[in-house]
């Protein structure tokens, strides 16, 4: 079984303080891991993804396979950065693969 | 490209009424899933085809949801009757083939979901 746990339900930083969104996964196989952004009022979408190794807005995130963990850093946080962050995973071998999703957090930054 | 387009975006009904939710995914996308997001947690998925055909539906509550997608491209997610703890929001996603390597795999593209009240 497949299982992503966010452990935090809310961070708050002021604006230009750094960042660290917590996630961590339970998986048996080879994992692809993802995270995923909503903005107020705005669809669920993708922000990145770890095979693609980018920096997207600023944030980074490295698969840490010892520790199972998949974190999300901003080094610098923006006011615009405020949203609701969720992980999730997805095996990356077998055709139909089930995309899984932890419970989320709130990102407040405050100017 | 256009989006993933759902509807009806709001929906108010009382216990052991029966609701139906409309997607119609971005063009060429294979892969519709339907996800229940109760608030405060993430989505769940309850189920997910591939073209016409459903590959997982472990998490549907079978007595009181189905969902079809005649033809491999619009897909209606029904419920009845309703209970109270069905109060969500029902977010249907599309993306191209998974399990395959490549840019597109894996990726879900959401639309904006359709809320369901159940009073």
């Amino acid at each position: 079984a497949q299982r992503v746990t966010q452990p935090e339900k809310l961070l708050s930083v002021f604006k230009g303080a750094p960042v660290e969104l917590k996630c961590n996964y339970s998986y048996s196989g080879s994992p692809e891991l993802f995270w995923y952004v909503q903005y107020s009022r705005q669809r669920l979408q993708l922000l990145l993804r770890h095979i693609s190794r980018e920096s997207i807005k600023g944030f980074t995130a490295d698969l840490n396979k010892g520790e199972t963990s998949f974190h999300l850093k901003k080094p610098f946080a923006q006011e615009e950065d405020s949203a609701m962050y969720y992980c999730a995973l997805s095996p990356t071998t077998g055709a139909n693969s089930k995309l899984t999703f932890g419970k989320g957090i709130t990102l407040s930054v405050r100017p | 490209e256009a989006g993933v387009a759902q509807s009806p975006r709001y929906k108010i009904i009382e216990k052991r009424q029966s609701v139906a939710f409309w997607c119609n995914p971005i063009s060429g996308h294979a892969t519709l899933y339907w996800y229940q997001q109760i608030l405060g947690q993430g989505p769940k998925l309850l189920i997910q085809f591939q073209n016409n055909g459903v590959v997982d539906d472990s998490q549907l509550p079978k007595d009181r949801f189905s969902a079809e997608r005649l033809k491999g491209v619009d897909s209606t997610l029904k419920i009845q009757p309703a209970k109270l703890e069905d109060s969500a929001v029902y977010l249907c996603a599309s993306s191209l083939i998974t399990g395959q390597s490549g840019s597109g795999a894996n990726v879900l593209t959401f639309g904006a979901g359709s809320r369901l009240t159940v009073l």
